[in-house]
């Protein structure tokens, strides 16, 4: 079965740095396209960046020069590292992964979710 | 990036059919077919129910369906029933390379 976990999420300053992990299992990271997915608090969805399998990143306008997504092939794990947070960032982070279920266009498997609060 | 244009709430009754829809611009769906559909029930993840337009992944229910029109896709549940009761977003690649989701929209069955 496919799964993700996400991890790393807490309370953070604004101005501060923080590092998600989303750990994959019964599949590769490597061999798929990955997503971080981020819900604030009552509100919708917002796409954050993606990995692909070829190693390309892309990040939404919102968190480009902020964030960088990676990935650790021997330990089957994305990343999201967020610097320089604010309150807007606010939200439930999730991991997702675009594979060969849904042709890699949409995000066909989801992890659980990590909180990560911005708040002086 | 603006999110797509979706409306806040749809309603029916059970036995119902309900449509959403999910507006954008030519930029925001890119000319492929990459359109995906979510049902997010309160307190969890979000669940893929609809991609490429139309497509839907194994062991979803064929009450749901998906389609396309121009700059505007849809979301279709025919025999509304109570467990439908959730949130759906829609979701698109874009043509700077990135994705985008709707604003969401909350069925209710009445």
């Amino acid at each position: 079965d496919v799964q993700l976990v996400e991890s790393g999420g807490g309370w953070i300053q604004p101005g501060g740095s923080l590092r998600l992990s989303c750990v994959g299992s019964g599949f590769s990271v490597s061999g798929d396209y990955m997503h971080w997915v981020r819900q604030p608090p009552g509100k919708g969805l917002e796409w954050v960046s993606i990995i692909y399998s070829g190693g390309a990143t892309r990040h939404a306008d919102s968190v480009k020069g902020r964030f960088i997504i990676s990935r650790d092939n021997s330990e089957n794990t994305v990343f999201l590292q967020m610097n320089n947070l604010r309150a807007g960032d606010t939200a439930v982070y999730y991991c997702a992964r675009g594979g060969p279920p849904s042709g890699y266009t949409a995000m066909d498997a989801w992890g659980q979710g990590t909180t990560v609060t911005v708040s002086s | 990036q603006s999110a797509l244009t979706q409306p806040a709430s749809v309603s029916g009754s059970p036995g119902q059919s309900i449509t959403v829809s999910c507006s954008g611009t030519s930029s925001d769906f890119s000319g492929y077919n990459y359109v995906s559909w979510y049902q997010q029930l309160p307190g969890k993840a979000p669940k893929l129910i609809i991609y490429e337009i139309t497509n839907r992944p194994s062991g979803v229910s064929n009450r749901f369906s998906g389609s396309k029109s121009g700059n505007t896709a849809s979301l279709t549940i025919s025999g509304l029933q109570a467990e439908d009761e959730a949130d759906y977003y829609c979701n698109s690649y874009t043509t700077s390379d990135t994705y985008v989701f709707g604003t969401g929209t909350r069925v209710t069955v009445l």
